[in-house]
């Protein structure tokens, strides 16, 4: 079974779509997070949720709404896409423990392509 | 912000030769976290080092921490084709999330 998984694999999109990206793990864990990877391979975090809490909001636009319906899913949903959107998102998710975080597990990632 | 980078961007060798990575940051930090990432797909968990550790090994990976110098390497002896990949070093500080570097592309070639 997939630790942590993403939908969908692919997505190609018009700028000024609405669109959302689904995340799911089943390792149990407290905190997720959505990550950005731009076309330099830079990986950037955007949001950490722990317990359903928002609990990082790094400086991404207002038009990126992350949503947590319960500890196992973090879904992220973007309104008005603009080009500069086009990149691969990841899922990650992880534990808490005494001490700080530990290692993070991540999804296989969305490749969100807008023309 | 960036806090790991690391060096080299990208590296080739050949198959049987062993990798070395490099991975410098900026703050001081809890641990220091190697991650692999084979193309089109997530990363994966290699390694963690603790900021009082100075080596670790897990298999062919050993992974030094030099705080002093606020560095860390990463080694893969005996490379074989199927380590070619992108690898990222990355660290965790207080209470901020983890920070990764912009990785090194390496390519074992058979």
């Amino acid at each position: 079974d997939t630790a942590v998984s993403q939908t969908p694999k692919y997505l190609v999109t018009q700028m000024g779509n609405d669109k959302s990206i689904k995340c799911e793990q089943n390792l149990g864990h407290d905190t997720m997070y959505w990550y950005k990877q731009d076309s330099k391979k830079f990986l950037k975090i955007m949001f950490s949720y722990n317990n359903k809490e928002l609990i990082i909001n790094e400086t991404v636009p207002n038009r990126f709404s992350p949503k947590s319906p319960d500890k196992a899913h973090l879904n992220l949903h973007i309104n008005s896409l603009e080009l500069g959107d086009s990149a691969v998102y990841f899922c990650a998710s992880s534990q808490e423990r005494a001490g700080g975080r530990e290692t993070q597990y991540f999804g296989p990632g969305t490749r969100l392509l807008v023309l | 912000s960036q806090q790991g980078e690391e060096d080299p961007q990208a590296l080739s060798i050949q198959e049987g030769e062993n990798a070395t990575m490099n991975c410098s940051y900026k703050t001081s930090i809890n641990n220091l976290q190697w991650y692999r990432q084979n193309s089109g797909r997530g990363l994966v968990h290699l390694i963690l080092i603790r900021s009082n550790e100075r080596e670790k090994h897990s298999g062919r990976l050993r992974v030094t921490l030099d705080t002093s110098k606020k560095s860390s390497s990463l080694l893969i002896t005996a490379s074989r084709a199927a380590d070619t990949a992108s690898y990222f070093c990355a660290t965790l500080s207080g209470n901020t999330p983890l920070v990764f570097g912009k990785g090194t592309r390496l390519s074992v070639i058979a």
